[in-house]
């Protein structure tokens, strides 16, 4: 029931520059809700990488950067490397579900 | 650092109801700084929130969910649970605690291991 939209995947080789774009509407991001991003490693918890847009927690490496746009996000990984092949997810609120989270489909980053 | 870690049966029976615990550990979970939140991922990867509990007990429920969730918490153990209802194979999924902001941006930090749960017919 995933309400964001995100591409299945993405790939680059090392040192490039990805980005993965989150659609929301106008009830989700467009209604000016904050983006946060996730990553997920396989067999592992999904981890905080950006929050409220575009800031990074401690330990988070400057080569991802977070921005928003009307009712879409984007994650921008620069500087691409092999330890950051994992799974990528948006999440933000939707008005309709009376401001519940929601979640994008999600993003396999894929190092080539 | 908060930690957190799900327990509960990893296979349960349809039309039955699961139930599962969250501890907190690092912290106390009467800080008042997270509410304390449930997500579940899907075998297809998919995420969704179902929804959180404050300390004091208050609620949100992700509306798709409200008539089968149901959230308490334990201050005293330093737990909160989850108890779901007429189970079905589709409430297959690992199912995640995780903490989630109180004060502004409700951002999901930090979250437990996870656990699997399967539903059997």
């Amino acid at each position: 029931q995933s309400v964001l939209t995100q591409p299945p995947s993405v790939s680059g080789a090392p040192g490039q520059r990805v980005t993965i774009s989150c659609t929301g509407s106008r009830s989700t991001i467009g209604a000016g809700y904050d983006v946060h991003w996730y990553q997920q490693r396989p067999g592992t918890a999904p981890k905080l990488l950006i929050y409220s847009n575009n800031i990074r927690p401690s330990g988070v490496p400057d080569r991802f950067s977070g921005s928003r746009s009307g009712a879409s996000a984007s994650l921008a990984i620069s500087g691409l490397q092999a330890e950051d092949e994992a799974f990528y997810y948006c999440q933000s609120y939707d008005s309709n579900l009376s401001a519940s989270g929601v979640f994008g489909t999600g993003t396999e980053v894929i190092v080539l | 650092q908060v930690q957190l870690q799900e327990s509960g049966p990893g296979l349960v029976e349809s039309s039955q109801t699961l139930s599962l615990t969250c501890t907190v550990s690092g912290d106390s979970i009467s800080s008042g700084a997270f509410y304390w939140a449930w997500i579940r991922q899907f075998p297809g990867k998919g995420l969704e929130w179902i929804g959180y509990i404050s300390f004091t007990g208050d609620t949100f429920y992700n509306p798709s969910l409200e008539s089968r969730a149901a959230l308490s918490i334990d201050t005293s153990k330093s737990q909160f649970s989850l108890m779901l209802s007429s189970l079905t194979a589709a409430d297959t999924a690992i199912y995640y605690c995780a903490g989630e902001e109180s004060y502004s941006d409700r951002r999901l930090d930090p979250w437990g291991q996870g656990i699997l749960v399967t539903v059997s017919s």
